[in-house]
């Protein structure tokens, strides 16, 4: 299986901080990566889907974007309802692996 | 726009067999779609089980594949899992879903928690 290593585990901001979260793949996924956001006690949301592209209705605040063997979900200006745990999930091979969270929490 | 709705019984003995079914509304099942199950036991990240197309084409987890069955009912517009031999570490939140092609899942079902005592 491909193993998909996120970083950091957990991450604490600030309203209108801008926040980087980073996932690994340990070996190559092409740009066939997405990034979801779970708020508690709710489904994941798509946010980013091919590594770069932004789901339709999600804010533009955030982006994704692919460097080497690094993929990163940044979210340029933290508002209140960003906080949650953000995911990332390959899709290249199956079966299809998430990273393990990362947790985004207020400072 | 597809909404997903997961039924199933929330409990479910050990050994037994858990069974969901997924209802999809806003698209047809035979659609350019994948459906699939992820889970996520409480307190811990997501585990992506499988999937399956209208024709019958699936694909499975290696680490589940010997206990799963997704099948599709055209004629109900619904896909169903099957867990097998179920122990306390089949106890999670399921979470049936809808992929474009490889570009991720876009539509998620609300989850249903299933617990195995």
């Amino acid at each position: 299986d491909i193993q998909m290593t996120q970083s950091p585990s957990s991450v604490s901001a600030s309203v209108g901080d801008r926040v980087t979260i980073t996932c690994r793949a340990s070996r190559s996924i092409s740009t066939w990566l997405a990034w979801y956001q779970q708020k508690p006690g709710k489904a994941p949301k798509l946010l980013i889907y091919d590594a770069s592209s932004l789901q339709s209705g999600v804010s533009s605040r955030f982006s994704g974007s692919k460097s080497g063997a690094d993929f990163t979900l940044t979210i340029s200006s933290l508002q209140p309802e960003d906080f949650a745990t953000y995911y990332c999930q390959q899709t290249n091979t199956f079966p299809y692996t998430f990273g393990q969270g990362t947790k985004l929490d207020i400072k | 726009q597809v909404q997903l709705q997961e039924s199933g019984p929330g409990l479910v003995k050990p050994s037994e067999t858990l069974s969901l079914t997924c209802a999809v509304s806003g698209d047809s099942i035979t659609s350019n779609i994948w459906w699939g199950w992820v889970r996520q036991p409480p307190g811990k990240g997501l585990e992506w089980i499988g999937q399956i197309y209208h024709s019958g084409t699936t694909n499975y987890n290696p680490s589940l594949e010997s206990r799963v069955t997704i099948s599709v009912d055209r004629s109900k517009n619904h896909f169903s899992l099957k867990v097998s031999s179920v122990t306390a570490a089949d106890t999670a939140v399921y979470y049936c879903a809808s992929h474009i092609a490889q570009s991720g899942i876009f539509h998620w079902g609300q989850g249903t928690l299933v617990t195995v005592s």
